[in-house]
């Protein structure tokens, strides 16, 4: 089955230790990115992929890095969680930029 | 700056109504426009992606229409059933995707 996979679906976390949320795709798509979903704020991308080790900020990349090493997967990583990253996130892919994203389950994540 | 609204923010409507479901943008020059379906504590489904050179596409009971002079964009749900209860959201995409707030439908038995 074609599909997105995140994984922790639910994180609770302490400020400050560094954590990853993974994403894995089997569409063979080039393009990934990452979202965060908050209330009121809507959907707003974190950072994108173009294709292996090509990575680029989006609208809200403070406090997160990823990377791009196999064309299947694109990790997050908050090195240093805060509260303000307490939020619902999604991994997305498409074939490549601009056509259809496919979305994983998320990830609720919450840091205390 | 691009900016996507969805009105109305709630929907309900009795089971086997048809609705439409209205979306806005403020820069026509966008590559496609994407519908999708969320559910509480779950991930975005896509519904209908339309491409800038097409007008409409269908899927099963929807219909999503697409003016990009006019900046907008309809969803339309035939005969509504208590399973299409869910936020429906656009997203207009040019370079990545920018989402409208959502609209919420309920669909009552």
């Amino acid at each position: 089955e074609a599909q997105v996979t995140q994984n922790p679906r639910y994180l609770i976390t302490v400020t400050g230790k560094k954590l990853t949320v993974t994403c894995s795709q089997n569409m063979n798509h080039e393009y990934m990115s990452w979202y965060r979903q908050d209330p009121g704020l809507g959907l707003r991308q974190i950072y994108y992929s173009m294709n292996v080790e090509v990575t680029d900020k989006g609208d809200v990349p403070e406090g997160y890095k990823v990377s791009r090493k196999e064309k299947r997967n694109f990790p997050l990583i908050l090195e240093s969680p805060s509260p303000n990253q307490t939020s619902l996130y999604f991994c997305a892919s498409s074939t490549i930029a601009d056509t259809e994203a496919f979305f994983g389950q998320g990830t609720r994540l919450t840091v205390v | 700056k691009q900016e996507v609204t969805q009105i109305p923010a709630a929907l309900s409507v009795p089971e086997g109504e048809n609705l439409v479901l209205n979306c806005s943008f403020t820069d026509s020059a966008i590559y496609n426009l994407q519908w999708f379906r969320q559910d509480p504590g779950k991930g975005l489904t896509s519904l209908l992606l339309i491409q800038s050179s097409q007008r409409e596409q269908t899927s099963g009971r929807l219909n999503a229409s697409l003016d990009k002079s006019s900046g907008r964009s309809t969803l339309y749900i035939a005969a509504s059933q208590p399973g299409d209860s869910a936020t429906y959201l656009c997203a207009v995409v040019r370079g990545k995707l920018i989402f409208g707030q959502g609209t919420t439908l309920q669909v009552k038995p």
